[in-house]
Order: C-alpha cells, then structure tokens, then sequence
C-alpha cells in the first residue's frame, strides 16, 4: 500500500531562516511525488512535482529514493511562505496525501 | 492553471435528507476525478476515484451506497450524501486531473457540509 508520512504537524520559524519541511513514502513501484500548498482560505495548489525537478518560489525538492524521502526546502523562509504543505503521492491511481505541515514564518 | 468548480461552496441540511455536491473542470476534461474529505485540522482523506464512464472506486471504510459518486461527463462528477447524519458534516474537496497525460490534479474550493 502506498503511504506518505508528515512527521511535523508544525515548523515554526523566523524570517530569513532555512527551512524543511519532511515527507517520507511508501511505495512499491516508481514513485511520483508532489508538494501542494494550501495558503489561508484558499484552494489548495500544486507547488512542485519531482518530475520537473523545478524550483518554484525559492522551494525544491529532491527525490531521495534510498531514504525515501521527498523533503521540502528553502534557503531563507518568507512570511508570505507561512501556509499548509501537503506532500502527495500519485499511484494505483490514486492521489494520497499526507497530515499536513503548518509552515509560520515569523518576522 | 486549470480550474476546478465546487457547487454549492457551503450547505446546511437536516437529518436524513441528501445533499448533492457537483465538481466542474471548466476549461479543460478531466478522466480522473478524486474525492476527498477533511475534518478540521487533519489531512484530506480519499474517499473515492471516479474514471468518467465507470463506476468509481471507493478507499476501504467508505460506504458507496452512503456517498454516491456519478462521472457522467469528462467535465463533471457529482457526491451525494444520501439520508446525512450529523457525522457526515465536513469539508469535501474534489480535484480533477486531465486527459493530457500530465499528471497534475487540480482542486476544487471544497464544500462545506452541516448537518443539522
């Protein structure tokens, strides 16, 4: 079965700081993994994906498939970064998400 | 990017009445439809995938004569919530994904359903 994990409900930083955001998978086949973010009272929205191997808003992501994992990161945190992120899996045609990460940027 | 349309965005009903949510892919098709619910302050936990023109496939727990799925269209898929409880009262999200081979899904605003 696929599964993706989220161990931080919470990462609260300061503005300026570096941050991560955690996700880890399960998966039998090739994965294919993506981060949504969910900003206040808005829809959620795809952020990065590991296919395109893209760097949108200052965030990447590298598919580590020895470890597992699919962790998000940004050299310098905004407060306008401050959100929901979602890591998700796409297989067996399904799209699986994980708990959720809050992200507070603090000024 | 694609836009994805949930009708109505909130509703109120009673007990044992059912509720029709609809999802809309306006400007593009979409083959792949999901459905998700959410309760406050947790993840968004797969109901079920609809294929449009078959049947849909139900996450295990889900009751699939509680929550009807219909894909009729490649723009439109609809849940009904048949005879709501007070328990069925969430956040229910679909996303949409297209039937250009790229693999991004695309969300709804989510339906906010109260049961009273």
């Amino acid at each position: 079965a696929q599964r993706v994990t989220q161990p931080e409900k919470l990462l609260s930083v300061f503005k300026g700081a570096p941050v991560e955001l955690k996700c880890n998978y399960s998966y039998s086949g090739s994965p294919e993994l993506f981060w949504y973010v969910q900003y206040s009272r808005q829809r959620l929205q795809l952020l990065l994906r590991h296919i395109s191997r893209e760097s949108i808003k200052g965030f990447t992501a590298d598919l580590n498939e020895g470890e597992t994992s699919f962790h998000l990161k940004k050299p310098f945190a905004q407060e306008e970064d401050s959100a929901m992120y979602y890591c998700a899996h796409c297989g067996y045609n399904k799209l699986i998400f994980g708990a959720g990460t809050r992200l507070a940027v603090h000024p | 990017g694609a836009v994805v349309s949930q009708h109505p965005s909130w509703v109120i009903c009673k007990s044992g009445t059912s509720v029709k949510i609809e999802c809309r892919s306006l400007d593009f098709q979409a083959t792949t439809m999901f459905w998700y619910r959410q309760f406050p302050k947790q993840s968004l936990m797969l109901m079920a995938t609809s294929n449009e023109g078959s049947k849909a496939t139900y996450e295990q727990g889900v009751e699939k004569d509680k929550f009807l799925i219909n894909h009729a269209s490649l723009t439109l898929s609809t849940l009904t919530v048949t005879s709501a409880h007070p328990e069925d009262s969430s956040f229910y999200i679909c996303s949409a994904k297209g039937t250009s081979g790229d693999t991004e899904a695309f969300f709804g605003q989510g339906t906010r359903l109260t049961v009273v």
